[in-house]
């Protein structure tokens, strides 16, 4: 069955420092991954889509690689801000069915 | 535009009761999504529909129906309520050429 798993349910950094975080998938080869981002009560927000055939994608401080290879995305905040503290999910797109990792809970310390 | 909207924002039902959740979107989007968001387990697709007319099931659509009579509106409608549909459901709708979805504040729903 199809899988996708974040690293880890919960990371915290300080301030300045660079985020990582990581999504993996198994039995599927997806046309696209995307990231999220969610704020306690809200419904997730959109942030960057990368395809099969690119391998990093930037927008202003977040940078997203896709190695379909190993199955996996990797997710980047530069220059960390405490404005950054969410929950960050990636989803990708199986036959019309979205399918969400569980989250990773960033939070940035000043 | 109000972009995705969804009512009520809180609900308590009571085992066996039956309610319609509203799903709005003004962007002219034709795919609409239901998601059901448990803690640890992230999104799950309930239901999703390519346009008015067609819908069809997601991951968990058991206990759940849906109908789409208009490009606007996706309702959901729980039939007879379960305390394992206590969840946050958030209605989603996708702009077809970036992909990228636009999802609604949400519904805390608590069946008792």
């Amino acid at each position: 069955s199809q899988k996708i798993e974040q690293n880890s349910e919960a990371l915290n950094i300080q301030e300045g420092k660079t985020a990582t975080l990581t999504c993996n998938y198994t039995n599927y080869s997806p046309a696209y991954l995307q990231w999220y981002r969610q704020d306690p009560g809200r419904g997730p927000v959109f942030l960057l889509l990368i395809r099969e055939n690119e391998k990093e994608k930037r927008k202003e401080r977040l940078k997203v690689t896709f190695d379909t290879t190993l199955k996996q995305s990797l997710f980047h905040i530069t220059a960390s801000q405490p404005a950054d503290s969410a929950t960050y999910l990636c989803a990708l797109d199986i036959d019309n069915d979205m399918r969400f990792g569980a989250g990773t809970r960033l939070t940035v310390k000043p | 535009n109000a972009g995705v909207t969804q009512t009520p924002k809180f609900q308590v039902l009571k085992t066996g009761q039956s309610m319609t959740l509203q799903c709005a979107q003004d962007m002219n989007h034709e795919y609409m999504s239901w998601y059901r968001q448990d803690p640890g387990m992230g999104l799950r697709l309930i239901h999703y529909s390519v346009g008015a007319g067609i819908t069809d099931q997601g991951e968990v659509p058991n206990g759940y129906n849906v109908s789409r009579s208009t490009t606007e509106d996706f309702p959901l409608r729980l039939l007879s309520a379960a305390p394992s549909q206590t969840s946050v459901y958030f209605c989603a709708s996708e702009d077809p050429s970036s992909y990228e979805q636009y999802f609604g504040p949400g519904t805390r729903l608590t069946v008792t």
